[in-house]
């Protein structure tokens, strides 16, 4: 069965700290991984990783995907207060037909 | 920017009834998809869709649920006979084509079964 497993499950910190996220997966016919942004509906697109050690940057956050270790990070430099979200990871497998996703890290960023 | 619509944003039923949930895509997506999200639960696959037919579903998709896309624009779905457990977020999603493409989610359709 693929599972797709973040951490941490929740996280504070102020404004300005700069936080990771993981990400960690185990699934067949791996084709890229999907990070989201929660907040408080649907789910809004961040990254698509396909390749290895091959950084991915928008503004202040940015993430990178290692295949060898199976597992994706995602940063957020200068947090602000409307990064406070739930982070979703997702692993888009077998042709595409599905996502699977993660549990979800809940970050609060206090002023 | 074009995005991916769901109509109603809440619905409440009672146990038993049936419900559509209704999805416009993104208009040149080709692939269309629901999910769920149980309060407080991961986000979960139900079926994916496309070329007018389903292309991989998931366990919780039984025979009380079933999709459709009754004309070009619309995908719908249904569940016949609802019960207490299926109140949860539902998501639809949609893509352009190939596994080189992000999934588009609307902003989902609160069940409530009563």
């Amino acid at each position: 069965e693929d599972k797709v497993v973040q951490s941490p499950l929740s996280l504070v910190v102020h404004e300005g700290d700069t936080v990771t996220l993981n990400c960690s997966y185990e699934v067949t016919n791996f084709r890229s991984l999907l990070w989201y942004k929660q907040e408080k509906k649907a789910p809004t697109f961040l990254f698509m990783l396909t390749s290895s050690g091959i950084e991915k940057k928008s503004g202040r956050l940015s993430s990178i995907l290692d295949k060898k270790e199976l597992s994706s990070i995602l940063n957020i430099t200068a947090t602000q207060t409307g990064d406070s979200a739930i982070y979703l990871c997702a692993v888009d497998n077998n042709a595409g037909n599905m996502l699977t996703f993660g549990g979800g890290t809940r970050l609060m960023v206090k002023p | 920017e074009p995005e991916v619509t769901q109509t109603p944003s809440h619905q409440v039923t009672q146990m038993g009834q049936e419900v559509i949930l209704r999805c416009v895509p993104i208009s040149n997506h080709l692939y269309f998809y629901w999910y769920r999200q149980i309060l407080g639960q991961k986000v979960e696959f139900l079926v994916s869709f496309y070329n007018n037919e389903i292309s991989e579903k998931s366990e919780i998709f039984d025979d009380q649920f079933s999709v459709e896309r009754p004309d070009g624009s619309n995908f719908t779905l249904k569940i016949r006979s609802t019960k207490l457990e299926d109140s949860a977020m539902y998501f639809c999603a949609s893509k352009f084509r190939t596994s080189s493409y992000e999934q588009y989610f609307g902003p989902g359709t609160r069940l409530t079964v009563t």
